[in-house]
């Protein structure tokens, strides 16, 4: 089976724009939750989709946004870009099955420079 | 509220020797604990999971884990580390009851160094 795809793998943006992310999981998983990972704030939860539906939400501002569509690929959005918002951003799918048992599959990240 | 601790920012061993990069997580209800590594320029690749039943498991190249719940801990090991083993390792939490299901709690990571 084909892994986790990411596009675009490189992006670089400049303060105020908007960006949006794309995420393919692994064929037959329907779970697909986002992180941000910096070197200072280290691997954070962003969001997670299932069926279309965003099931769980960390603690970002609304200025970042996803959806899911009925193939379970996933889009995230960061509008009004800030400097920090510089990272790898990891897109990770999974099956589930039930109570959160299965591990996420990770895809290869999209790393973001905001200028 | 959940949370994972890896206090070492490096371990360092030599190839050959046994490792072993230590966790110790916080959550209310039952831990599913899992170990990830990570290298350069790449994302996280799964290494293995506690869910429940013995408390050694067994993951990828090698790796095994100890789940400690009087310790609240779940150290990564493995007899004989490899060159190929340097990477950052990461240690995650899911609390099973929360209802979490795609929510991983991360610890900052241990950057393992193996030499020669």
């Amino acid at each position: 089976k084909a892994g986790v795809t990411q596009t675009p793998r490189y992006l670089i943006k400049t303060r105020g724009q908007q960006v949006t992310l794309s995420c393919s999981p692994i064929s037959g998983h329907r779970s697909v939750s986002w992180y941000q990972q910096t070197p200072g704030q280290g691997l954070q939860f962003l969001f997670e989709y299932f069926s279309e539906t965003q099931r769980n939400k960390g603690n970002f501002p609304g200025r970042f946004s996803g959806r899911q569509f009925s193939n379970s690929r996933s889009e995230m959005n960061v509008s009004t870009l800030e400097l920090g918002d510089s990272a790898l951003y990891l897109c990770a799918s999974s099956l589930p099955t039930s109570g959160g048992a299965d591990e996420q599959f990770f895809g290869p990240g999209t790393r973001l420079t905001v200028l | 509220a959940q949370s994972v601790a890896q206090p070492e920012d490096q371990v360092n061993v030599a190839e050959g020797n046994p490792l072993t990069v230590k966790c110790t997580y916080s959550v209310s209800g039952n831990p599913y604990l899992f170990w990830y590594v990570q290298y350069p320029n790449r994302g996280l690749q799964f290494l293995l999971k506690y869910i429940t039943g013995d408390n050694l498991v067994k993951g990828s190249y090698g790796f095994e884990a100890e789940f400690n719940k009087s310790q609240t801990s779940f150290h990564l090991k493995k007899p004989s580390a490899l060159v190929s083993d340097s990477a950052l390792y990461f240690c995650a939490v899911r609390d099973g009851g929360s209802g979490n299901t795609g929510k991983l709690i991360f610890g900052q990571g241990t950057t393992l160094q193996v030499k020669p």
